[in-house]
């Protein structure tokens, strides 16, 4: 089944605690993103990476880091969780920058 | 810079209304796509659409449709004979032609009550 999975799905931590949510796409795609979510401010792009080794900021990165050394790998890190950060965070994957993003089921993340 | 505005924070109606949500767009590339995203109460988000900027038709699906004004860069969605189903945010979001950004509005809470 053509998926974007994201773990975990729910993480409570506390702050300054680094942690890494994983996503994997198994479509072959060549764009992967990372949003997050909060009450009030839709979805707010992260990074997004357009190919292999090539990402991106994107609207809101700080705070974040991201590496893409394999197509169908896009962790997002957070090597200093801050309560700010608590958030609902999506990933989402497309063929190309221009299509459509298939998303992940997101992971709820609460930062103490 | 690009962004996209969903004038209507909250709307409720009562089933088997029409409903319309609101999405203009700004941005200064002469190629690039719309989406309208579904977020239902189960969290997951649904595409429901994408058009780019060059195909100004009008589309219908069941009871949805679209109408992509690029004179007035909106891009608004009509639900006709809403549902209880229908409940959900609704998000319009632009991404510009040979690039990673992808813009979305902060989203349409649609209610609709039996």
């Amino acid at each position: 089944e053509a998926q974007v999975t994201q773990n975990p799905r729910y993480l409570i931590t506390v702050t300054g605690k680094k942690l890494t949510v994983t996503c994997s796409q198994n479509m072959n795609h060549e764009y992967m993103s990372w949003y997050r979510q909060d009450p009030g401010l839709g979805l707010r792009q992260i990074y997004y990476s357009m190919n292999v080794e090539v990402t991106d900021k994107g609207d809101v990165p700080e705070g974040y880091k991201v590496s893409r050394k394999e197509k169908r790998n896009f962790p997002l890190i957070l090597e200093s969780p801050s309560p700010n950060q608590t958030s609902l965070y999506f990933c989402a994957s497309s063929p190309w920058g221009t299509d459509t993003q298939y998303f992940g089921p997101g992971t709820r993340l609460t930062v103490l | 810079a690009q962004k996209v505005t969903q004038a209507q924070t909250e709307i409720s109606v009562v089933e088997k209304e029409d409903v319309t949500l609101d999405c203009v767009y700004e941005t200064r590339d002469t190629t690039y796509y719309l989406f309208w995203y579904k977020q239902p109460p189960s969290g997951e988000l649904v595409f429901l659409i994408r058009r780019n900027s060059f195909d100004e038709q009008n589309e219908i699906s069941g009871r949805y449709s679209w109408n992509f004004q690029k004179s007035t860069s909106s891009f608004n969605f009509t639900i006709t004979a809403s549902q209880v189903v229908d409940s959900a945010v609704y998000f319009c979001a632009l991404r510009a032609t040979n690039a990673g950004k992808s813009t979305f509005g902060d989203g349409t809470t649609l209610t609709v009550k039996p």
